[in-house]
């Protein structure tokens, strides 16, 4: 069954450094999310993207962070400058063209960041 | 506002059948997810519910009804491997587009 492919798994990054965060999703989905979840608290979303732009944004998406397409592929999550506070689990999630129906958000297995 | 209720943790016996309740009040209400998550995974999809009724599907249905904002998932012949906390998420388009928001989740436990 094809899957959202993240990496890296677990990433260590002192605070104030740029992080990318990667994301394969399924090959024939055309929306694409990001959505942290803070030790222990609830999964939240951050932002999603169709047709190489941005559809919508919470209020956490703030300046700092910013998401691209590089190529038909990949979908990335920079943080320019990051904070302790951003600290968290980063899950990546697809879903098919098709929004009526029963069409679930498929999520990647998540890029653990952790800020020192 | 949005607000998406769930107990907090729950437990139960191997072979038994749990429900678990989800209350939410949202703005641009199209659809409630149930997702799986054990600890340090990805969520995973258990079962979706758009209209008012029961879905069911193995060994785990789901139920709605979108006048009273009020969703349950319904684990039968309880496993171990049950154990993991259950999300609930109502698909928000209040943005035009669709996001989902998630509740904090309902820890279960499985116990021998």
């Amino acid at each position: 069954e094809p899957e959202v492919t993240q990496t890296p798994s677990h990433q260590v990054t002192q605070m104030g450094q740029e992080v990318i965060l990667r994301c394969v999703p399924i090959s024939n989905h055309l929306y694409f999310y990001w959505y942290r979840q803070i030790l222990g608290q609830k999964v939240e979303f951050l932002v999603s993207f169709y047709n190489n732009e941005i559809s919508e944004k919470s209020e956490i998406f703030d300046d700092q962070f910013s998401v691209e397409r590089p190529d038909g592929s990949n979908f990335t999550l920079k943080i320019r400058s990051t904070k302790l506070e951003d600290s968290a689990m980063y899950f990546c999630a697809s879903s098919d063209y098709r929004q009526v129906g029963n069409q679930p958000q498929h999520f990647g297995d998540g890029t653990r960041l952790s800020i020192l | 506002g949005q607000n998406i209720d769930q107990p907090t943790e729950m437990t139960a016996t191997e072979g038994a059948i749990v429900q678990i309740n989800c209350t939410y009040q949202t703005s641009g209400f199209n659809g409630l997810f149930w997702y799986q998550q054990h600890a340090g995974e990805a969520p995973t999809f258990l079962s979706y519910n758009v209209l008012d009724g029961l879905e069911e599907k193995g060994r785990f249905s789901s139920f709605l009804s979108r006048s009273k904002g009020y969703s349950y998932l319904l684990l039968k012949e309880l496993q171990m491997k049950d154990s993991a906390s259950y999300l609930c998420a109502v698909r928000d388009i209040s943005g035009g587009y669709n996001k989902l928001i998630f509740g904090a989740g309902t820890r279960l436990a499985v116990h021998p």
